[in-house]
């Protein structure tokens, strides 16, 4: 199993442009998670997903869509970026009802937005 | 919505001697503590976690404590090695697994 895949691993981007950062799981798990974390922070939740088609947002989620139209891919979407949004975003998958609640997290991807 | 405090913010020890971080949640319907590690331009790396029907739990050098009266739980790391040199973040989790943060704790350790 390849885990969590996360895709690009660096960006930089205009202020106003859009991107999809890319998130894929390979261990059919049902929940996953997008979350962003600000240089010397600990990170905060952006939006989640509990299963094909359901999602909620998290503690941050304003300039963010995702949409979840298979167990495996959660795409994060920005529109009309701005430079509060350059982060390391971090997405994250996990088994619910299983022995732990480990979430297994994805290698991240860079943004930066000037 | 969950709120965690974490202290200190930097911690420097010697080699050999025990190092422990503080967390503090305030949602009493969180129901499960991981503790993560996360080295420079890595992903948060799990090192130990702790369900609230549990007090105590230990994994070799690495244990955690948790009091749910007083909404706290810490990490206790013993004989540290410079490999454990890192940031360190504790989390609390409520519904669906939703994971809220507290700030870090840069770790260093010096031979």
């Amino acid at each position: 199993n390849a885990g969590v895949t996360q895709t690009p691993k660096f960006r930089i981007l205009k202020i106003g442009q859009s991107m999809t950062l890319q998130c894929a799981q390979d261990m059919n798990h049902n929940y996953m998670y997008w979350y962003r974390q600000d240089p010397g922070m600990g990170l905060k939740l952006i939006y989640y997903s509990v299963g094909a088609g359901i999602t909620d947002k998290g503690e941050v989620p304003n300039g963010y869509n995702v949409s979840r139209s298979t167990t495996e891919d959660f795409p994060l979407r920005l529109e009309l970026a701005a430079p509060s949004q350059t982060s390391v975003y971090f997405c994250a998958s996990r088994v619910p009802g299983g022995s732990t609640d480990t979430q297994y997290f994805g290698p991240g991807t860079r943004l930066t937005v000037l | 919505g969950e709120n965690v405090e974490q202290h200190p913010s930097t911690l420097s020890v010697q080699e050999g001697d025990s190092a422990v971080i503080k967390c503090t949640y305030s949602d009493s319907a969180s129901n499960y503590f991981p503790w993560y590690k996360q080295e420079l331009g890595k992903r948060p790396q799990l090192i130990i976690d702790i369900r609230s029907n549990v007090g105590e739990k230990k994994d070799q050098r690495i244990a955690v404590t948790l009091n749910k009266t007083a909404k706290h739980f810490s990490l206790h790391i013993t004989e540290t090695q410079p490999e454990d040199s890192a940031v360190y973040f504790c989390a609390a989790s409520t519904g669906y697994g939703k994971l809220t943060f507290g700030q870090g704790t840069i770790l260093t350790v010096h031979p």
